[in-house]
């Protein structure tokens, strides 16, 4: 039983680069969400996808983030012209649309921007 | 919107023993439930537990259980007989629905539980 994966799991970067991260979700979940944590702090949500769509992306901080999920499996969160203060854990997680619609999460990218 | 608060920013428990951390919510919606989920140092968010509010007995997990009271609104975490590995951040988090059919959580800021030999 494979949870989420995310990758990178750290990624150091200089402000003003533009940086990729990828989420894959457990198998059978079709709902994908990505969060941001900054220290000292619970995830923020960013934005949601159900299959290809996505669905909320209201959240996301700036026009600099954007996201893809688009063949439905795995995602993309991409972050440009980075700054310092996007330095944070990005989590990805995933959920399965029934029961109780648990959100499973992944181990998450931590991102430093010099 | 929804709005969690956990005011222990950390504790301290002996091993073996049990420990209560602390949420308290805040919604406008009649039906909501309550998540928590643990966060090592490693920085995966675990799902631990999780109640509906129209739930009639206490949520249990193993040794995680739910204290959940409505009139106070807050479902605090059970941990018994506390273990060397249960040392992480603890989350408590409520779903805020969306017009899209699913949810996004609220986290509250989280409660650093430190467990004693």
């Amino acid at each position: 039983d494979t949870g989420v994966s995310q990758d990178p799991r750290h990624k150091i970067t200089k402000r003003g680069q533009n940086v990729t991260f990828r989420c894959d979700p457990i198998s059978e979940h079709n709902r994908l969400y990505w969060y941001r944590q900054t220290l000292g702090q619970g995830p923020e949500f960013l934005t949601y996808f159900q299959n290809e769509a996505q669905l909320e992306k209201s959240r996301l901080l700036s026009d600099r983030f954007s996201a893809e999920r688009p063949k439905g499996s795995f995602s993309t969160l991409e972050i440009q012209r980075t700054e310092q203060g996007d330095s944070a854990m990005y989590l990805c997680a995933s959920s399965p649309a029934s029961g109780t619609d648990t959100q499973y999460f992944g181990p998450g990218t931590r991102l430093t921007v010099l | 919107a929804q709005k969690i608060t956990q005011t222990q920013p950390g504790m301290f428990v002996q091993e073996k023993e049990a420990v209560t951390l602390d949420c308290t919510y805040d919604t406008s919606d009649q039906s909501y439930g309550l998540f928590w989920y643990k966060q090592p140092s490693s920085g995966e968010m675990i799902f631990l537990i999780y109640q509906g509010s129209y739930d009639e007995q206490n949520a249990t997990e193993g040794r995680y259980s739910l204290n959940f009271q409505k009139a106070r609104k807050s479902a605090n975490l059970v941990i018994s007989a506390s273990q060397l590995g249960d040392s992480a951040m603890y989350f408590c988090a409520m779903p805020e629905y969306s017009g899209a059919g699913s949810y996004q959580l609220t986290f509250g800021k989280g409660t650093k539980l430190s467990v004693i030999p």
